[in-house]
Parts: C-alpha cells; structure tokens; sequence
C-alpha cells in the first residue's frame, strides 16, 4: 500500500524568504502522480503544484517548485519570495497512475510572518 | 460558476439523527468522491464513485451510504450519527489523474 508521510508538522518563514516542506512516499507503482495542495484557514484545497512521476523535470508554478528525487521516492515543495497569503497547511498526495484516490500525508502548517 | 459545490457548509445535530450532505459538480468529471479530515486535519478517502457507479469504500462503518443519482451528483447520507462523527466531510471529482477538485468541505458538529 502506499504512503505518504510529511515529517515537519509545523515551519514558519518570513516574508519575502524562501521555505522548504518536505514529503517522502512509498510506492511500489513506477508511474504515479504527486501533489501538492494549500489548505488556507477558508478550509477550501487548492491545488498548488502536479508532478508526473515518468517526467523527470521538476514541476514549477511561479514561485512554487518541486524537488522530485524519484530514486529516493522525496518530493519536496519549495516556496519563493513568501508571502502572508501562503500562509496554510500543506499537504503533499500521491495519486496511482490510473487515476482513483489521493493518498495524503499529515500536512505542515506554513506561518508567513511580517 | 462553482464547480463542486457541496451542501450545508455548517452542520450542528445531536447524536443518533440522520443527516445527509449534498455534492454537486458542473466540471463534467466522471468521478466523485468524499474524503474525511479528523480533527488532526488528516484527510482520508471514505468512498469513489465513477459514473453512479461504487469503485472505493474505504473501511467506513456501514451507518455512513453515499448516493450517486447521476454522475453530476454523489450524496452522502448519515445515519445513528455518533460524536466520533465530527469531522470536515470533502465531495472532490476528478477526470483521470489530472487533478481533483474540492468542494469547500461540511464541518459537521455531534453533540
């Protein structure tokens, strides 16, 4: 079965700085989907970033990147130039190749401080 | 437009009623799902439906019944509810493995 583990339940940063979540995973799968997903205090998911597992270049979306080490099954998050509105919890999924359910790890609350 | 859209946002019931919680998506997806967050804000899938039909039922007690009338839709009924019941209850749909899409979630309250 697979898993999804985010070791760093809580991090802040401050403004303006960069930050590094990190998630690891288990999988047996060779082509699978990874996530990322924002959970501001609206409650509300919002994806953040995609990465396809057979893709060996890293996801980007403005200042969101991802360091995908498939070797090591690591797939960590990191957020440029911080800003008080990325502040949320986060949380890193791992999706089968065929589509179907997210598996999510626990999620790291992300303070932004002025 | 909202694209999954689920109903009430809010729910305070005592225990033993039934409740029921609506989910509705205009992205034309082909499936749906209900996802859990406990009160650590773990979020676990409970069930997934591809066109009205059941493919995912993650260990949920048997009190807890979704309904897909149409693939548009999936409903999720609850009966005997217990405090352990307490959670965000999340309708998603997706299309493949592109992404899924949230609803705003339904905290649900048992008293």
């Amino acid at each position: 079965a697979q898993t999804v583990t985010q070791s760093q339940p809580e991090m802040s940063v401050q403004e303006a700085e960069t930050v590094t979540l990190s998630c690891t995973y288990d999988t047996s799968e060779n082509n699978y989907y990874l996530f990322w997903y924002k959970q501001p205090p609206s409650r509300q998911m919002i994806l953040v970033i995609r990465q396809e597992a057979y893709k060996q270049q890293n996801a980007t979306e403005n200042r969101f990147s991802v360091n995908f080490q498939k070797a090591a099954k690591s797939f960590s998050l990191k957020i440029s130039d911080s800003q008080l509105g990325d502040t949320a919890m986060y949380f890193c999924a791992f999706m089968g190749y065929q589509g179907g359910k997210l598996i999510f790890g626990q999620g790291t609350e992300l303070s932004v401080k002025p | 437009d909202t694209a999954v859209s689920q109903t009430p946002k809010y729910l305070v019931t005592q225990m033993g009623n039934d409740k029921s919680i609506k989910c509705e998506q205009n992205l034309g997806h082909d499936t749906m799902y209900w996802y859990k967050q406990d009160s650590k804000k773990f979020l676990k899938i409970m069930f997934s439906y591809n066109n009205k039909e059941l493919i995912i039922n993650e260990t949920v007690p048997n009190r807890f019944s979704p309904k897909s009338p149409d693939k548009a839709h999936l409903n999720l009924h609850i009966n005997s509810l217990e405090l352990g019941d307490s959670a965000v209850y999340f309708c998603a749909s997706s299309q493949g493995a592109i992404e899924a899409f949230f609803g705003q979630g339904t905290r649900l309250t048992v008293v």
